[in-house]
């Protein structure tokens, strides 16, 4: 399997910053994973932001639950991330993942190669 | 939200050292602690899940250890390919929450 960003590299203040993650190799729509963003903000560090199962449930980080949507599209074999309002603190690396879990361990593999987004005006 | 503290935030090591890194976890999180290495301008790669379970194609001097709190990544005999960062990270509550990193450097 295999996993791509796609979206712009640079968001205007109080912008929606949307990304979108195409996955080859493998059907998204495919029992048991769960299709993950994660971003790595300089100086902070990976931070979870929330993933998309099979079955459309979702499940975001509550520091973002009320700026973020992710959704997927199984035709395209794609899902993807909406954020709302972005501000400056949204600059980062985002990356799409692949989660997998076995009982309440979750992990994340493979990543995709990650997207700059940097929000500027 | 349960933090992740890795130590140390960096360390030097020459080729065929051993070296430990250390992640605690502010809450007792069993067994469900996965270790990432990443290289500069890369995205993590999965070492170990489950504290202690290679994943598949990693090289055996890589092994993880511990459960409720505190964890470590050992690595048997470094290798030049090993000189990165890693980081632990917590499936234990949502949100998931990542260490914040050690950076390994050669000598």
């Amino acid at each position: 399997v295999q996993l791509q960003e796609s979206g712009p590299g640079l968001v205007k203040p109080s912008q929606t910053l949307s990304l979108t993650c195409t996955v080859s190799g493998g059907s998204i729509s495919s029992g048991g994973y769960y299709w993950t963003w994660i971003r790595q903000r300089p100086g902070k560090g990976l931070e979870w932001i929330g993933y998309i199962y099979h079955t459309g449930s979702t499940y975001y980080n509550p520091s973002l639950t009320s700026r973020i949507i992710i959704s997927s599209d199984t035709s395209k074999n794609q899902f993807s991330l909406k954020l709302i309002s972005v501000t400056a603190a949204d600059t980062a690396v985002y990356y799409c993942a692949r989660g997998d879990r076995v009982g309440l361990n979750n992990w994340f593999d493979p990543w995709g190669q990650g997207t700059q987004v940097t929000v500027s005006s | 939200d349960i933090q992740m503290t890795q130590s140390p935030s960096s360390l030097s090591a020459s080729v065929g050292d051993r070296v430990t890194v250390t992640c605690r976890a502010s809450q007792s999180i069993s067994i469900y602690l996965n270790w990432y290495q990443q290289k500069p301008g890369k995205a993590p790669k999965l070492l170990i899940y489950a504290a202690s379970t290679l994943q598949s194609a990693v090289p055996s001097r890589f092994s993880g250890s511990g459960s409720g709190t505190d964890f470590t990544l050992t690595i048997s005999s470094l290798q030049r390919e090993d000189f990165a960062t890693y980081f632990c990270q917590q499936s234990y509550n949502i949100p998931y929450t990542f260490g914040q990193g050690t950076k390994l450097e050669i000598k």
